[in-house]
């Protein structure tokens, strides 16, 4: 399967700031996904990243604050923009390779 | 609206104890099915999947899963639970979705092992 490597691996910001996590992956793949895991909670799903396409956003979720980048079939990179403390959670990058999801080891990102 | 269901919020088991973590779905079709460890301050790594085939999945670390449609369940199972197991479970169905597919996971099962 798929390899992801996600960094940074945590980050504590100040709120008002941005922080671009990026996904680098060790083959090409179609499809990207981009997840935010509240603390305690289970994984929501932010965006699908297509290369060539505009992110599609799931409801809740817009583009002016998590844009998106997909420049090629390898990487992407995933801003949270204009943060405030209930951004604080694991961001997590995903891809699918022949039906299996594999994740990145996650952005722990903490908003003060 | 599709949705996967764990009802158990956490579990306790003494290590050496067989384990059993549920999980439920509501789909019209039979979607595919994942289970995920989570190990803290980790990411997701994939336990098992369900495709199709047989119901009994096998996966790594010696856990196992049965897929039974008439209960639209997908529980994990292990017969002897190691300490190194504590860590969150996810469950998960991937669905047909507009321009592609997605994935939804239940909120997750956080495993305790006593000694």
């Amino acid at each position: 399967s798929a390899v992801i490597s996600q960094k940074p691996s945590r980050d504590i910001c100040q709120r008002g700031t941005s922080l671009t996590i990026q996904c680098q992956v060790d083959s090409q793949v179609t499809m990207m996904f981009w997840y935010r895991q509240q603390p305690g909670q289970s994984l929501t799903l932010i965006a699908t990243a297509n290369q060539g396409s505009e992110a599609t956003y799931e409801s809740g979720f817009v583009i002016d604050k998590f844009p998106i980048s997909r420049p090629n079939l390898t990487f992407s990179t995933l801003t949270v923009s204009n943060m405030s403390p209930e951004d604080s959670s694991i961001y997590l990058c995903s891809v699918e390779d022949q039906g299996v999801y594999t994740f990145g080891s996650g952005t722990r990102l903490t908003v003060v | 609206a599709q949705s996967v269901t764990q009802p158990d919020i956490h579990i306790t088991v003494s290590e050496g104890a067989s384990l059993e973590l549920r999980c439920n779905y509501s789909y019209g079709a039979t979607p595919y099915l994942f289970w995920y460890v989570q190990s803290p301050g980790q990411g997701l790594q994939l336990l098992l999947k369900y495709f199709s085939g047989d119901t009994l999945v096998q996966g790594i670390k010696g856990f196992e899963a049965e897929f039974k449609r008439s209960q639209s369940s997908f529980n994990l199972r292990k017969p002897s639970v190691h300490w190194s197991d504590a860590a969150e479970y996810f469950c998960a169905v991937v669905l047909g979705h507009t321009g592609g597919f997605k994935t939804i996971f239940g909120a997750g099962t956080r495993l305790f092992v006593k000694a």
